[in-house]
């Protein structure tokens, strides 16, 4: 079945430090591939995704490429701030019926603490 | 745009007890609302898929009788845990799916309900 492997947390880093959580995946077809964020006491907010192969997405200065070659979905970010502190997950849909369902598998989640 | 949001957020009962969560999308239509279960320091395990109008599709090893789920409007998916017992104590998330767009595969989850039952 379909899996998502992430870095596991925690983890901790300066302010203004270069960030990458790892993300590899293992799945049937074509998936599409997503980080979702996680605030302390929010629900979960799509940070970004990719629909296929060397598709990068990107938003609020992090970024991931869709590595099919390498099965993976890495999430970097140049410069990281104290508000950036939160959990990161990475997940992949892939269709699973004519209906157009996505199911999205989830990795385990990275929490992530920047400190001043 | 596309909020969700879950009520209660925080409850706490007895075994044996049943308790319902209210999951809304309050301003757009969902056709399709998902159901999810976390533990403490673990990923998202998805429950049951639930589709407007019909019943809900669950996942291998969740028990439909357990969890009731009802799709009764485009803004409106119910997650009922009946009788429940201390090992049904977990975070409960639900996510929805927008109309617009072709099979359009963003999910926008709500802030979670935290359930105890002692």
């Amino acid at each position: 079945g379909d899996s998502v492997t992430q870095m596991e947390g925690p983890v901790t880093l300066s302010e203004e430090a270069f960030l990458t959580i790892n993300c590899t995946y293992t799945a049937t077809g074509y998936p599409s591939l997503f980080w979702y964020v996680q605030y302390p006491g929010e629900g979960l907010q799509l940070l970004l995704k990719a629909t296929k192969a060397d598709d990068k997405g990107s938003n609020k200065g992090f970024e991931a490429t869709y590595r099919k070659e390498t099965t993976s979905f890495h999430l970097e970010k140049g410069s990281v701030q104290v508000s950036d502190s939160a959990v990161y997950f990475c997940a992949l849909s892939a269709p699973v019926s004519n209906f157009g369902n996505e199911k999205l598998t989830f990795g385990t989640g990275t929490r992530l603490t920047i400190i001043p | 745009g596309a909020v969700v949001s879950q009520h209660p957020s925080r409850v706490i009962c007895k075994s044996g007890t049943s308790v319902k969560i209210e999951c809304r999308s309050l301003d757009f239509q969902a056709t399709t609302m998902f159901w999810y279960r976390q533990f403490p320091k673990q990923s998202l395990m998805l429950m049951a898929t639930s589709n407007e109008g019909s019943k809900a599709t669950y996942e291998q090893g969740v028990e439909k009788d357990k969890f009731l789920i009802n799709h009764a409007s485009l803004t409106l998916s119910t997650l009922t845990v009946t009788s429940a017992h201390p090992e049904d104590s977990s975070f409960y998330i639900c996510s929805a799916r927008s109309l617009a767009g072709f099979r359009t595969d963003t999910q926008y989850f709500g802030p979670g309900t935290r359930l105890t039952v002692l």
